[in-house]
């Protein structure tokens, strides 16, 4: 079962700028984690969070978790084309460990 | 280190046909799963393995998937016989341990005509 969505579902930005995807899930959770889809590959893990964790920064990526609100932000900054991409999130359901995707959302950043 | 591999590639079968799909994870990962991605969708678990045991195989249509992970290291999914719906990218990952980030093979892309 479905437990992340994703939103929006597509973002369409210019080089340079930042972009910023959300993510909301139902049940409590002990970490989320966000993945990066290029077309035709596999999917490239970017960061996890922890339940106890606000903020966490990966060069040009900070995501945010907000439990009581069940959702989460990844925000890209100072975008790049080769950021174009599908951004998941992704958390775990049955207690822990088996992580399950949302829709995504499809960033384009033009050059 | 080396990636988690899979193959083929591409597939490309007629319904009712049978197809096996093969899966090498990262040395020394405990944890192995097989998704389901369908076009425009995040992926769905199929199965999970812990070495060799099944973890959690909820969602596989055991009707006509199945699975093995022999000697707790590669693994084969196979789909017997396949229905036009099965049509989509079956993704291998692995990961170090139970709640570690997945480590994603490029996946083989499933055409059932």
């Amino acid at each position: 079962s479905q437990q992340g969505e994703e939103d929006p579902q597509a973002l369409s930005i210019q080089e340079g700028e930042n972009a910023t995807m959300n993510c909301s899930y139902k049940t409590s959770i002990n970490n989320l984690q966000w993945y990066r889809q290029n077309s035709g590959r596999g999917l490239v893990h970017l960061i996890l969070i922890r339940s106890n964790e606000r903020e966490k920064h990966s060069g040009r990526l900070r995501v945010t978790l907000d439990t009581s609100k069940k959702s989460s932000s990844l925000l890209i900054t100072a975008s790049r084309a080769a950021d174009t991409a599908s951004y998941f999130c992704a958390t775990p359901y049955s207690g822990y460990s088996t992580l399950t995707f949302g829709k995504g959302t499809m960033l384009l950043v033009s050059p | 280190e080396a990636g988690v591999a899979q193959s083929p590639r591409y597939k490309i079968i007629e319904k009712r046909q049978s197809v096996a799909f093969w899966c090498n994870p990262i040395s020394g990962h405990a944890t192995l799963y097989w998704y389901q991605q369908i076009l425009g969708q995040g992926p769905k678990l199929l199965i999970q393995f812990q070495n060799n045991g099944v973890v959690d195989d909820s969602q596989l249509p055991k009707d006509r998937f199945s699975a093995e992970r022999l000697k707790g290291v590669d693994s084969t999914l196979k789909i017997q016989p396949a229905k036009l719906e099965d049509s989509a990218v079956y993704l291998c990952a692995s990961s170090l341990e139970r709640d570690s980030p997945l480590h994603f093979g490029n996946g083989t892309r499933l055409t059932v005509t």
